[in-house]
């Protein structure tokens, strides 16, 4: 398995409260994405990341703030957290985009009540 | 929006059958992808498939890709218990990202 870690795996917070979420790859991968998933919607795109510092916005990244200070580092960021923001969060990472495979961690469960 | 969208949403079969699982698409892609998901597990890359390309195959798994119909299937042979799992297609148009679409959920009965 491509050597990535999510952190935590679980958690519970309470709306209104900030919280980061982490992506760790060892593979030293260019590219790093942040999805959720949702019963009926499939994976969406959160905000993906093409190198240190570079960032770019997915498809439903409102209330999503993201950072990659470092290759092996993504960090997710909710800022103030809504129940709408209950999902499972998957990262991914690849060497190119597109038109390599995508390797996934797996995932985190976040609940907000 | 969700540019692949797999058909049937859930397929239910018995062991030693085979699985045939759809994908149709609405723009122009680069390339072509399946993924399985096991319960509680990230996403797991099975085939790439390029636009150039109409067919092809790994182990029990064979993709065909038809971009005159926007369309992809995946077929698995001999399906097993093990099998049992989420299906996605996923594309992109070149230098994008990858859009998922929904999922076909299958399941092997033993």
């Amino acid at each position: 398995d491509a050597g990535i870690t999510q952190s935590p795996r679980h958690k519970v917070t309470e709306t209104g409260t900030p919280v980061t979420l982490r992506c760790h790859q060892t593979e030293n991968h260019r590219y790093m994405y942040w999805y959720r998933q949702d019963p009926g919607h499939g994976l969406r795109l959160i905000h993906y990341s093409y190198g240190v510092k570079d960032t770019d916005k997915g498809e439903v990244s409102d209330g999503y703030s993201v950072s990659r200070s470092k290759t092996e580092d993504f960090l997710l960021t909710l800022e103030s957290a809504t129940s709408s923001q209950t999902s499972v969060y998957f990262c991914a990472i690849s060497g190119t985009d597109g038109n390599q495979p995508q390797h996934f961690g797996d995932g985190t469960r976040l609940s907000i009540l | 929006s969700q540019q692949g969208e797999e058909d049937p949403q859930a397929l239910s079969i018995q062991e030693g059958e085979n699985a045939t699982m759809n994908c149709s698409y609405k723009t122009s892609i680069n390339n072509l992808q399946w993924y399985r998901q096991n319960s509680g597990r990230g996403l797991v890359h099975l085939i790439l498939i390029r636009s150039n390309e109409r067919e092809k195959h790994s182990g029990r798994l064979r993709v065909t890709l038809d971009t005159s119909k926007k369309s992809s299937s995946l077929l698995i042979t001999a399906s097993r218990a093990a099998d049992t799992a989420s299906y996605f297609c996923a594309t992109d148009r070149g230098n994008t990202p990858l859009v998922f679409g929904k999922g076909t959920r299958l399941s092997v009965i033993a």
